[in-house]
C-alpha cells in the first residue's frame, strides 16, 4: 500500500540555517504530493504542494522537488526564521486510492533565536 | 470565511460518559475525515465521508462512529469514553477523488481528556 516516510525530529537549528527535512514515499499510482505545517495550537495547514513528477512547490520562502526516480519529497528552506517553528508533515493523495490523504508521522522544528 | 469549525475546543470526560464532536465546513467539500494525533503517531484517519449520508472506516474505527445527515456537517461520536481516547481530534474536508491534487483543509481540533 501507500506510505509515507520522513524523517525523525525533533530538528533543532539556528536561526538563518539551511533546513533540509526528507521524506520519501510508496505509491502504486501517480500520486500528489503535499507539505502541511502544523504551529502551536492550530491545525494541519498547506504549505505547499506538487502533483506531477519533476513539479517543484515553494511557498514562504519553503521549496520542495517532487522526484520520481528517487520517490523523495524533501523539504527546503535556505535561512529559517524563529516563527518557522512548528511540526512539518509529508503528505500524498492518490486517485486510485479513494483519495485519503496518506500522512508521514511528522517532525518538529525548533529554531533558536 | 470560516472554513472548517470544530466545537468543542476542549473537554474533560470521565470514562463511560459520551459525547459527540462537531465539524462544520462551508466550503462545499464532499469528503470529510476524522483524524486523531497522538505523540509520536502523526496523524491516525478515524472515519471518513465521501458525501452526504456516507460514512467509512479508517485505521482506527473501534470506540467511535459518526454520522453526517448533512453535508456540511460531520459528527463524531463516543459512545463511553475510555482513557486511551485521551487525544487531540481534528476534522478536514476536501473536494472529492477527482481532484486528488487538492489539499485537506483542517480545523484547529478539540483536545479529548478522558480521566
Amino acid at each position: 500500500g501507500n506510505s509515507v516516510t520522513q524523517m525523525e525530529g525533533p530538528v533543532t537549528l539556528s536561526e538563518e540555517a539551511f533546513l533540509t527535512i526528507n521524506c520519501t514515499y510508496t505509491a502504486t499510482g501517480y500520486p500528489s504530493l503535499f507539505w502541511y505545517v502544523q504551529y502551536p495550537g492550530e491545525g494541519l495547514q498547506l504549505l505547499l504542494k506538487a502533483t506531477k513528477a519533476d513539479d517543484k512547490g515553494s511557498n514562504k520562502g519553503f521549496e520542495a522537488t517532487y522526484r520520481k526516480e528517487t520517490t523523495s519529497f524533501h523539504l527546503e528552506k535556505g535561512s529559517v526564521q524563529v516563527s518557522d517553528s512548528a511540526v512539518y508533515f509529508c503528505a500524498l493523495s492518490d486517485r486510485q486510492r479513494d483519495d485519503k490523504i496518506i500522512f508521514g508521522k511528522g517532525t518538529r522544528l525548533h529554531i533558536l533565536p | 470565511n470560516a472554513g472548517v469549525t470544530q466545537t468543542p475546543k476542549f473537554r474533560v470526560l470521565k470514562t463511560g460518559q459520551s459525547m459527540t464532536l462537531l465539524c462544520a465546513q462551508d466550503m462545499n467539500h464532499e469528503y470529510m475525515y476524522w483524524y486523531r494525533q497522538d505523540p509520536g503517531m502523526g496523524l491516525r484517519l478515524i472515519h471518513y465521508s465521501v458525501g452526504e449520508g456516507t460514512t467509512a472506516k479508517g485505521e482506527v474505527p473501534d470506540g467511535y462512529n459518526v454520522s453526517r445527515l448533512k453535508k456540511q456537517n460531520f459528527l463524531l461520536g463516543l459512545e463511553s469514553a475510555a482513557p486511551s481516547q485521551t487525544s487531540v481530534y481534528f476534522c478536514a474536508s476536501s473536494y472529492g477523488v477527482m481532484y486528488s491534487n487538492q489539499p485537506q483543509h483542517f480545523g484547529d481540533g478539540t483536545r479529548l481528556s478522558i480521566l
